[in-house]
């Protein structure tokens, strides 16, 4: 199966800031990617589309300003949470579709943001 | 609209057999999936099924039937490990063929 890295890990941020976040494909050129947010005890949300090459497909409700992503390459989507608050502070994770319609998940992000 | 249920929580025994549920509505159907989930981790894929029947793999077996909008996990002798939140997921036809979630059944086996 696909190998999916995400960089932080972990990241801690003061209000106001921005945070990007890394997802890559390490073994496999996707041209589509996933990003989900997960808070405590609850399931995966599915916040946008990444699709390498066009604008991202937002979720509704999700703040495409807030939620900047970028998919330039066929390995890498980033996110950035732009003027982060406390109640963005969740677990970040992408994830990848391979050909045969298989997803496979980031080791996830865990933003605090203070 | 999109609506699937399952278990919040469930307890079982090390060495038992335990069969989590996964009821499913939903616009369209293109397979369902079952991702195992550790506290503070991604989830990590464990099965699919497209057609009606069973799909053994090794300890963990999972079943669907789409007349009926359900399906199940089967783990069978189960370990301290197993404990887990167990994701059902379908996934839809349109374009994106995006994954609609289940919010999981949290699964804590007992010695």
């Amino acid at each position: 199966g696909a190998v999916v890295s995400q960089h932080p890990s972990r990241v801690i941020c003061k209000s106001g800031t921005s945070v990007k976040i890394e997802c890559r494909s390490l073994d496999f050129q996707a041209t589509t990617m996933f990003w989900y947010r997960q808070f405590p005890k609850q399931s995966l949300m599915l916040m946008a589309t990444s699709n390498e090459g066009s604008k991202a497909t937002y979720e509704q409700g999700v703040e495409k300003d807030k939620f900047l992503i970028n998919h330039a390459s066929l390995t890498l989507s980033t996110l950035t949470v732009t003027s982060a608050h406390p109640e963005d502070s969740s677990f970040y994770i992408c994830s990848v579709r391979d050909r045969g319609g298989e997803q496979y998940f980031g080791p996830g992000t865990r933003l605090t943001v203070t | 609209g999109q609506n699937i249920d399952q278990p919040t929580e469930m307890t079982a025994t090390e060495g038992a057999i335990v069969q989590i549920n996964c009821t499913y509505q939903t616009s369209g159907f293109n397979g369902l999936f079952w991702y195992q989930q550790h506290a503070g981790e991604a989830p990590t894929f464990l099965s699919y099924n497209v057609l009606d029947g069973l799909e053994e793999k090794g300890r963990f077996s999972s079943f669907l039937s789409r007349s009926k909008g359900y399906s199940y996990l089967l783990l069978k002798e189960l370990q301290m490990k197993d404990s887990a939140s167990y994701l059902c997921a379908v996934r839809d036809d349109g374009n994106n063929r995006k994954l609609i979630w289940g919010l999981g059944t949290s699964l804590a086996v007992n010695p």
